[in-house]
């Protein structure tokens, strides 16, 4: 059973560009999560997907970013005219199920903005 | 506000020398408390989930406690490969998983 997908694993934009990192849940989960990591600091959680709903953004910065989860397809996270602060490994993690489930991580898209 | 803090920030062990990691925690209603291993560059992986103040898991050299405030990750006579960033995660009223920072580990051959 593959794990959590991640796409691309290393990312270079130019401050202003787009970022478009994607991820593909294990088989089986329907729920999905998106997280970033800063140097020197502690995964923080940014969204909460089901296929076609955003159940949680709470920790979406409120410009420039957005997320999707399509019925078909892997779930999107986008960042729009990126800036240096932006620069972060994102992580997407799955689970099957809510309350309590664990919830399995990907490898990442460490984005660097130059 | 969901709190985890995580003690040390980073512990050095000979090959062999037990150990244990710390996580406090501070959650309303807490459905569920995570280790996971975290290595340069990679994802964090699961190791375990505990769900209420006594429960015990165990898994090769490693045993994870809950308390009502805390929980602790044992390390019995490890190995260099154990060498690893271990992180404390917590579910709360919520979906997500508020972090910890982590405690960095380097087992000496």
């Amino acid at each position: 059973n593959a794990g959590v997908m991640q796409n691309p694993r290393h990312l270079v934009r130019r401050r202003g560009q787009e970022a478009r990192l994607r991820c593909s849940p294990m088989k089986g989960h329907s729920h999905v999560y998106w997280y970033r990591q800063l140097p020197e600091e502690g995964l923080k959680f940014m969204v909460y997907l089901q296929k076609e709903n955003i159940i949680d953004e709470s920790g979406m910065p409120k410009e420039r970013f957005s997320a999707e989860f399509p019925k078909e397809g892997p779930s999107i996270l986008r960042i729009q005219q990126v800036v240096r602060g932006d620069s972060a490994a994102y992580f997407c993690a799955s689970s099957p199920r809510t309350s309590g489930g664990e919830q399995y991580f990907g490898p990442g898209t460490r984005l660097t903005v130059t | 506000e969901d709190q985890v803090t995580q003690s040390p920030e980073a512990l050095r062990l000979q090959e062999g020398e037990s150990s244990s990691l710390n996580c406090s925690y501070t959650v309303s209603g807490l459905r569920g408390l995570f280790w996971y291993r975290q290595d340069p560059g990679k994802g964090p992986e699961f190791l375990f989930t505990l769900y209420s103040a006594g429960e015990e898991k165990e898994k090769e050299r490693l045993k994870a406690t809950l308390t009502k405030k805390e929980s602790f990750l044992h390390i019995t006579a490890p190995k260099p490969e154990d060498s690893a960033t271990y992180l404390c995660a917590v579910q709360g009223g919520s979906e997500k998983l508020v972090f910890g920072k982590g405690t960095k580990l380097t087992v000496n051959p």
